[in-house]
């Protein structure tokens, strides 16, 4: 099973910024990655497949990119509504596909 | 519009069962592999059970085989999961996951908005 380990936990952001989310794999997943983001009391929203290709629907502030084991998800200009949970996902083997930890984008 | 809606959740004791319900609705249900992911409270994404388009493949999490049976009525546009022998740590909210990629891919494209289950005397 592959495991994946997001960091950090917890990021601190201002409205505006930038935010670099970080997703490691144990082993070589390819390109074969998915970001989530998840709300409070809400399902998890697909954002970004195949390592970069934004889903339909995502504002271009977001942005993903790596290959192998090293994975980064960018929000460029941080707005209100992108303070949540965000995970990764691997679907290079499986079963099972794995999903990281989470890394909760709070205000900062 | 996509939409997969469901049911079945509720309050069961250590041992007991339980079938959760998904309807699908606004694409060919029958085209797609799908899946239930689970959430503990306060934890993240686990993924538990998939589907393929015609039943023909089931695939399931070490955790619960032998206790949980995913499947589907393409005629119905429903997926289910039965499960049995419940766990404390079954306590979970079960979404309802559409697969996206096929045939190459497996990341969830669309979700449900999830159905609680708890486990507990």
């Amino acid at each position: 099973e592959i495991v994946m380990t997001q960091s950090p936990a917890t990021l601190s952001v201002s409205p505006g910024e930038r935010a670099t989310l970080s997703c490691r794999a144990s082993q070589s997943v390819s390109s074969n990655l998915a970001w989530y983001q998840q709300k409070p009391g809400q399902a998890p929203r697909l954002l970004i497949y195949g390592a970069s290709t934004r889903a339909t629907g995502i504002p271009a502030r977001f942005s993903g990119s790596g290959s192998g084991t090293e994975f980064t998800l960018t929000i460029s200009s941080l707005q209100s509504e992108d303070f949540a949970v965000y995970y990764c996902q691997q679907y290079n083997n499986w079963p099972p596909v794995t999903f990281g930890g989470g890394t909760k984008v709070e205000i900062k | 519009e996509v939409q997969l809606v469901e049911s079945g959740g509720g309050l069961v004791q250590p041992g007991g069962s339980l079938r959760l319900s998904c309807a699908a609705s606004g694409f060919t249900f029958s085209s797609y592999w799908m899946s239930w992911v689970r959430q503990a409270p306060g934890k993240g994404l686990e993924w538990v059970a998939n589907i393929k388009q015609d039943g023909s493949e089931k695939y399931y999490v070490d955790s619960v085989k032998g206790r949980f049976t995913i499947s589907r009525d393409n005629a119905k546009n429903s997926l289910y999961l039965q499960m049995n022998s419940l766990r404390a740590e079954d306590t979970a909210v079960y979404y309802c996951a559409r697969r996206g990629g096929y045939p190459l891919g497996y990341y969830f494209d669309y979700w449900g908005q999830g159905t609680l289950v708890t486990v507990s005397s």
